[in-house]
This record gives structure tokens, sequence and C-alpha cells, in this order.
């Protein structure tokens, strides 16, 4: 299995500035996802972090609002630019170490607040 | 499309009682299915992975069986404590990344 550090846990941002999330994982996996939850909703994916290359986003998620790095095959970062709101969520990162029959597995979240 | 549902949305048991949460997907083709347990605020566990090609898979107090034909997936968890408080979801992928269900909020009293 693979054990994902992410941090922040959680932070209180004002409206206007940015936080950057970094993720950590503790071997090389292949996949490495960012999605958003928020409250009371299931989880959301943002964007697939390719390493080498640049994220592959979902539909209603921009690179201009969620720039996305990932250098190697264990850490990744997502920003959150601009922050309103609107954007208070739990933002997760999630690893796979191959295709589809692999077990995913999730960093701690981290707890959004925007004011 | 893949939708995944889950059936009940929230549950409160007394402790010790056996409970069964329920998953439904609507695409049978599927390469596994994984339950996961989350705490408020917090990011997910996983609890249990079953392959397409397994009925079950048993963590301790925790039994996941799959019925692809159907759609289906049981969590199981036995003689329940109030440590098991927390959301369960259930998830099958979905080209790379995964389908979520919205969970069962689960509740158990002391």
């Amino acid at each position: 299995s693979a054990v994902i550090s992410q941090k922040p846990s959680r932070d209180i941002c004002q409206r206007g500035t940015s936080l950057t999330i970094q993720c950590q994982v503790d071997s090389q996996v292949t996949m490495m996802f960012w999605y958003r939850q928020q409250p009371g909703q299931s989880l959301t994916l943002i964007a697939t972090a390719n390493q080498g290359s640049e994220a592959t986003y979902e539909s209603g998620f921009v690179i201009d609002k969620f720039p996305i790095s990932r250098p190697n095959l264990t850490f990744s970062t997502l920003t959150v630019s601009n922050m309103s709101p609107e954007d208070s969520s739990i933002y997760l990162c999630s690893a796979r170490g191959g295709g589809q029959g692999t077990e995913a597995f999730f960093g701690q979240g981290t707890r959004l607040t925007v004011v | 499309k893949q939708e995944v549902t889950q059936i009940p949305a929230a549950l409160s048991v007394p402790e010790g009682e056996n409970l069964v949460l329920n998953c439904s997907f609507t695409d049978s083709a599927i390469y596994n299915l994984q339950w996961f347990r989350q705490d408020p605020g917090k990011g997910l566990t996983s609890l249990l992975l079953i392959q397409s090609s397994q009925r079950e898979q048993t963590s301790g107090r925790l039994n996941a069986s799959l019925d692809k034909s159907s759609g289906r997936s049981t969590l199981y968890i036995a003689a329940s404590q109030p440590g098991d408080s927390a959301t369960y979801l259930c998830a099958v992928p979905r080209e790379d990344d995964m389908r979520f269900g919205a969970g069962t909020r689960l509740t158990v009293k002391p």
C-alpha cells in the first residue's frame, strides 16, 4: 500500500489570495489525482496530474484557476488561485500504482476555508 | 455513463448491532470496487478492495461482497462500535480515476 502525506491539513485564507497544497507519496506511483469535496457532497475530480506534462482537467476546471505540477512520480502540488468563498472545500490528493485494477489511496485532505 | 448509488444516506444504530451498507452501480463492466471510510473533514481511508473476479473480501469486522451481474456491493459491519462512526463511500474505476457514491453517514451510539 502507499502512504500519502498531504499538507497543509487545513487553512483559512483571504479571498483573492492563492494556496498551494502539496502531496507526497512514499513510493513511485503511476497515477495521481486531485479531487474537491464541497460541504455535504461526494468527491469531484479536478484533474489528473501527469508526470512531466500538463495536467488533464475535468469539465468545469481550468488550469488558470487550479494549476497543478507533477515533477516526478512521487510528488504533486495543486494551487487554488484567486480564491473566493465558493472555493471553500476539502481538497484531496489520490494515487494509484497502476491501472484500473489497482487500489487507490488518499491523502488526509486539506480543509480550506476562504473568508 | 457509470452511476454509483449508496443506500441509506444515513444510518444510526446502537452499539453492538450488525449492519449492512449498500452500493449499486449501473455499468457491470468494472475491474474492481473499493470501499472507503471518511471521518469528518478528513481524507479517505481504504477499507477493502474487491477485484471483479472475487465475490467477497474480509478485514476484521468488515466483510464486503460483490455481485457484478446485478451491479451491487454490500459492506457488512459486525458488532458495531462508536469508533465506526464515519461516512462510508464505495467507488468503482472510471477510465483512469474513480466514480464515487454519495456515501452513507453512519452513527453508532454508545
